[in-house]
């Protein structure tokens, strides 16, 4: 089993949607959450990090924590066509990152 | 310059080659860290220094690989009588500290080809 799971997708949403993505990870003893966003051909981009229960929000993101069902999300609102990458989740647990394999985003204009 | 300057950033090498990867952190960035991304995947960790020390290389995939940062800044990655599974993009990326909510900051990469 993985330590960060991520549904690899591709998931497409029309432009102004909410896109979703989720991500799972095995380590109860996980201490913070990052959201990256991967452009084709580039380097992965920090986008959010959250380390608590419940919700922390920047401009149009969203992240969720739910440590107890070992879950978390990222919400974009009003999406649009400059958001189309590749999403990656990690989880950090002392000197140690795991990051997901990616869900792929696609924002339809 | 302001972010994390790796170089090449296109490396082709014949099998059996040494090659060796170069990544230049954020000035005053503590931490230092490898990875490697092979195509549709996410970053698999390699190795992690805390200035110059090298505290975790349980990611190196085999003895071939080799990662220094002697003076706490600059760091090289070689891999030694390269395979075609070598082939990947190796990250480079740091961050202040390590520690709770210490987010890592990438550079663009080296895309590696093993011929």
């Amino acid at each position: 089993q993985k330590e960060v799971e991520q549904n690899s997708g591709p998931l497409s949403v029309p432009e102004g949607a909410i896109a979703s993505l989720n991500c799972t990870y095995s380590d109860r003893g996980s201490q913070s959450f990052f959201w990256y966003r991967q452009y084709s051909g580039k380097s992965p981009e920090l986008i959010m990090f959250i380390y608590s229960n419940g919700d922390k929000e920047d401009g149009r993101f969203t992240a969720q924590l739910n440590k107890a069902s070992q879950y978390v999300s990222l919400l974009i609102r009003d999406s649009q066509p400059s958001d189309s990458a590749t999403y990656l989740c990690a989880t950090n647990t002392g000197n140690q990152f795991y990051f997901g394999t990616g869900t792929s985003l696609t924002v339809i204009p | 310059g302001a972010g994390v300057s790796q170089s090449p950033r296109y490396k082709v090498a014949k099998r059996g080659q040494d090659v060796a990867l170069r990544c230049d952190p954020i000035s005053g960035h503590v931490s230092l860290f490898w990875y490697q991304q092979a195509l549709g995947q996410g970053p698999e960790f390699l190795t992690y220094f805390q200035n110059e020390a090298q505290l975790d290389k349980s990611g190196l995939p085999s003895d071939r690989f080799f990662a220094e940062r002697p003076e706490g800044s600059v760091s090289t990655l070689k891999i030694q009588r390269t395979q075609q599974e070598d082939s990947a993009v190796y990250l480079c990326a740091s961050s202040e500290v390590t520690g709770v909510g210490q987010p890592q900051h990438f550079g663009d990469g080296t895309r590696l080809s093993i011929l």
